[in-house]
């Protein structure tokens, strides 16, 4: 897997945007940008994930910039509950070969009142 | 969407037993399951690879006969940890490959906290 780099921690005000950067300058052309997050003592929670183009879902929205070496993760409206870590993780899509998942150290965002 | 259960949810035991944890896929069929380990304030680490009906590949570092998994069904994958020691004392988490879910093909179970007294 192409490795990606996060902050360790970031925090939010609640109700306010969180932008949270990911940078994977070595990707390569077939694999996808996939964000999970992990709340305290509960398994990863898939966000989204994207090729190329920016992505939004009910959760989040994914950034991808033209080159693809960096992209943003973006909760639109932050809530205490998304107090979490966010991991950036680059690998094949659902059906490639490459298909392990594998965690960095991920960004630790907190929410506050 | 795809639920996978995991259990249980946590459990103590006394070195030198075994405990075995179970990984279900609930309204799919997974042949690939993944089986996770993650020390407090550490990221996950992936311990092994599980396909139905063949043998599990491990991850370097990690010890075959005494992580012993067990993927005999579709549905079902299990996870012993064999003679545990308190160094053995983790968050257990698995995970199951779905090519047709939208979650990125992946969803994972709830963990387990395994306490080796």
């Amino acid at each position: 897997d192409a490795k990606t780099t996060q902050p360790p921690s970031m925090d939010c005000a609640e109700g306010r945007a969180a932008n949270l950067p990911c940078n994977h300058s070595t990707i390569s052309g077939n694999e996808y940008v996939y964000w999970y997050r992990q709340i305290h003592s509960q398994g990863p929670q898939y966000i989204i994930h994207g090729l190329k183009n920016n992505e939004t879902n009910e959760m989040a929205s994914l950034i991808i910039t033209e080159d693809r070496k960096s992209s943003t993760l973006i909760l639109p409206h932050a809530t205490l509950r998304d107090t979490a870590v966010y991991y950036c993780i680059v690998r094949d899509g659902p059906g490639g070969s490459n298909y392990k998942l594998t965690f960095g150290k991920g960004t630790l965002l907190t929410v506050n009142p | 969407g795809a639920v996978v259960s995991q259990h249980p949810s946590w459990v103590i035991c006394k070195s030198g037993t075994s405990v075995k944890i179970e990984c279900r896929s609930l309204d799919f069929q997974a042949t690939t399951m993944f089986w996770y380990r993650q020390f407090p304030k550490q990221s996950l680490m992936l311990m092994a690879t599980s396909n139905e009906g063949s043998k599990a590949t491990y991850e370097q570092g990690v010890e075959k006969d005494k992580f012993l998994i067990n993927h005999a069904s579709l549905t079902l994958s299990t996870l012993t940890v064999t003679s545990a020691h308190p160094e053995d004392s983790s968050f257990y988490i698995c995970s199951a490959r779905d090519v047709l879910t939208g979650t990125g093909g992946y969803t994972f179970g709830s963990g387990t906290r395994l306490t080796v007294v």
